[in-house]
This record gives structure tokens, C-alpha cells and sequence, in this order.
């Protein structure tokens, strides 16, 4: 059974970074997408980004295109987000996502978010 | 960016009628070269994740109950419930991935009345 297990809630100063892990259990990590949604307090859900291990680099909202940073370590089977520069808005709980199957057409891969992780409550204070 | 606009925003229902949550999108989510139509609907139930309902546009996500049911062409999109049950109350989402960005309608909220 696939389960994504994140961390647990940090609580972050206005300027700094934090990196949210997800790591994927009962499934080969490397073959499907894993992307980022993330909620604040009380508003609906936003896509971040997102990676295919094996294929590299990540797809990004180009509003977070700056700051955000999605990785894959295939070693220990874990996904991770980096979001730099925080602010008050990004308080919210951030959700990893993965797939469990994948089509090709004319070069562009469909995937979506079958499964999902518990979230993680980032919380950005002064 | 693709906008995605649901109606309505607030649904309460009665437990065993039908319910219907539209969608919209500002551009075609129909995939010419196979023919797909790039549109999911997913729930979040209250204190919880968001869970996959249907994808590409009316496929049922695995373990979900037939009385779940996606429809729609192009840029207008339905979500039926049939027989609503009291644990079908959540917010849902329609979601766009045609295209990136991914976008999300802003969501229904579903109570029972």
C-alpha cells in the first residue's frame, strides 16, 4: 500500500527557509510524479510543482518559480520542498502528492495526484 | 493561467436526493491528440487530506462509490452525486492538468441540511 509520510509542523521567521519532506513507502519511488499543493488557513487548495525522479528537473507555478525548490533523493525514498524568502502568506499546510500511473502522448506525460501525505503545517511568525 | 470556476460555492443537500457542482474552465481541456479531457475532481473531507475522486474527467478513483459520476466536454464540467450519504460532506475541487500550472476551482462546500 503506497503511504507518504511528512514531517511534523515547524514554525518559521519571516526571511528564512524551510524544506518539507515527504517520504514514499510501498511503491518504487522513482517512476511517478510527486507534486506539492498547498493550503492556507481556510482558503482552497494551490499546486505548486512538481518532479518525476527519473526524469529530473521540476515543474514549477511560475509564482513560486523563485523561491521554491522541489528535490528527489532516490536513496532514502524521499521527495522534498524548499520554500525560501517566507512570508506571513506562505502559512499554510503544505500537502506532497503522488501518482501511481503515468501516459505518454506526444512527448507530454499525464499523471495526477492519487495519493496523497497528512500535510504539513508551516506556520511563518515573527 | 487556466482559471477554473465552480457553482455553486456553498450546497447544502438532503441525505438520498441528488446533487450536482459545476465547473468551468477558461480554456478547452480537451487533449486533441488522444482525446482526453484533462479534469479531476477531488474531496476534502473535514480535518483530512484532499482524496482523488474522479479523474480525466470520468474515470472513478479506486474505492470510490458508483454514485459519484464526472461529466462534461470542453470547458463545461459536472460532478453528480446520486443518493447523497452523510459522509460525502466536504469541500470538492475540480482541477485542471492540461497544462501547467495545475489550477483548482475555489470549491464547493457540500453540508447536509
Amino acid at each position: 500500500q503506497v503511504q507518504l509520510v511528512q514531517s511534523g509542523a515547524e514554525v518559521k521567521k519571516p526571511g528564512s527557509s524551510v524544506t518539507v519532506p515527504c517520504r514514499v513507502s510501498g511503491v518504487i519511488f522513482s517512476n511517478y510524479a510527486i507534486n506539492w499543493v498547498r493550503q492556507a488557513p481556510g482558503q482552497g487548495l494551490e499546486w505548486m510543482g512538481g518532479i518525476i525522479p527519473i526524469f529530473g528537473p521540476a515543474n514549477y507555478a511560475q509564482r513560486f518559480q523563485d523561491r521554491v525548490t522541489i528535490t528527489a533523493d532516490e536513496s532514502t525514498s524521499t521527495a522534498y520542498l524548499e520554500v525560501s524568502s517566507l512570508r506571513s502568506e506562505d502559512t499554510a499546510v503544505y500537502y506532497c502528492t503522488r501518482a501511481l500511473t503515468m501516459t505518454e502522448v506526444a512527448n507530454r506525460k499525464h499523471y495526477t495526484m492519487d495519493v496523497w501525505g497528512q500535510g504539513t503545517t508551516v506556520t511563518v511568525s515573527s | 493561467d487556466i482559471v477554473m470556476t465552480q457553482t455553486p460555492l456553498y450546497l447544502p443537500v438532503t441525505p438520498g436526493e441528488s446533487a450536482s457542482i459545476s465547473c468551468r474552465s477558461s480554456q478547452s481541456l480537451l487533449e486533441s491528440v488522444d482525446g482526453n479531457t484533462y479534469l479531476d475532481w477531488y474531496l476534502q473531507k473535514p480535518g483530512q487530506s484532499p482524496q482523488l475522486l474522479i479523474y480525466t474527467l470520468s474515470y472513478r478513483a479506486s474505492g470510490v462509490p458508483d454514485r459519484f459520476s464526472g461529466s462534461g466536454s470542453g470547458t463545461d464540467f459536472t460532478l453528480n452525486i446520486s443518493r447523497v450519504e452523510a459522509e460525502d460532506v466536504g469541500v470538492y475541487y475540480c482541477m485542471q492538468r492540461i497544462e501547467f500550472p495545475w489550477t483548482f476551482g475555489q470549491g464547493t462546500k457540500v453540508e447536509i441540511k
